[in-house]
């Protein structure tokens, strides 16, 4: 158990470029999440994947990101054309089901839009 | 919209102190209530998962306690050390949706 991990660790880019971040879980979690935190905020809710299945999509999430998780295994964010508040740290945490279960974090990807 | 609270927002303590935290959250709909440490430059790490009412949970010198009816859990640090400085996240997990609700946490800094 090599725990989840996440890369890269910083990304800085320009406004309106496109960037994608990998999230590799703890092999025998079927969950996978994705949240984002900002300064003074807890991690806040994404999207979530129950093996390759995306089950629920927060509805703050625009049509500028999107989330993969083929074959069940990593999954990858992507956001579009990038703007200032999309700066934030990136987390993502995998568990196994039900909601009684912790979830296990990885260090985060923090993206700077400059 | 799923309300989760946390206090205080921060609390500067010395080496020895106890202390403790308090998580509000909705009292309808509960499944489950996690408890989160998170240091500097670290992933937040899992402390306990809480689903019934009255439950106490313990780890070492931490220990926490949940009220479903009323709606809120305290987390117990007892005899605090530096190494306990970090930001103590509840998240609340109920209702209709999958997903974790989380407080905007406690920073706790412990003086030597």
């Amino acid at each position: 158990d090599t725990g989840v991990s996440q890369n890269p660790r910083h990304k800085i880019t320009k406004r309106g470029q496109n960037v994608t971040f990998r999230c590799d879980p703890i092999s025998e979690h079927n969950r996978l999440y994705w949240y984002r935190q900002t300064l003074g905020q807890g991690p806040e809710f994404l999207t979530y994947f129950q093996n390759e299945a995306q089950l629920e999509k927060s509805r703050l999430l625009s049509d500028r990101f999107s989330a993969e998780r083929p074959k069940g295994s990593f999954s990858t964010l992507e956001i579009q054309r990038t703007e200032q508040g999309d700066s934030a740290m990136y987390l993502c945490a995998s568990s196994l089901a039900p909601a009684n279960q912790p979830q296990h974090f990885g260090d985060g990807t923090r993206l700077s839009i400059l | 919209i799923l309300n989760v609270e946390q206090s205080p927002q921060s609390l500067h303590v010395q080496e020895g102190d106890s202390t403790n935290f308090t998580c509000s959250f909705p009292s309808s709909n509960f499944y489950a209530l996690h408890w989160y440490r998170w240091e500097t430059a670290k992933s937040p790490e899992a402390l306990f998962v809480m689903t019934l009412n009255g439950d106490e949970k313990k780890k070492g010198r931490i220990s926490a306690t949940l009220n479903t009816k009323e709606g809120y859990s305290y987390l117990y640090i007892k005899g605090s050390q530096p190494e306990d400085s970090a930001t103590y996240l509840c998240a609340f997990y109920g209702g209709a949706t999958n997903k974790l609700i989380f407080g905007t946490g406690t920073l706790l800094a412990v003086q030597p």
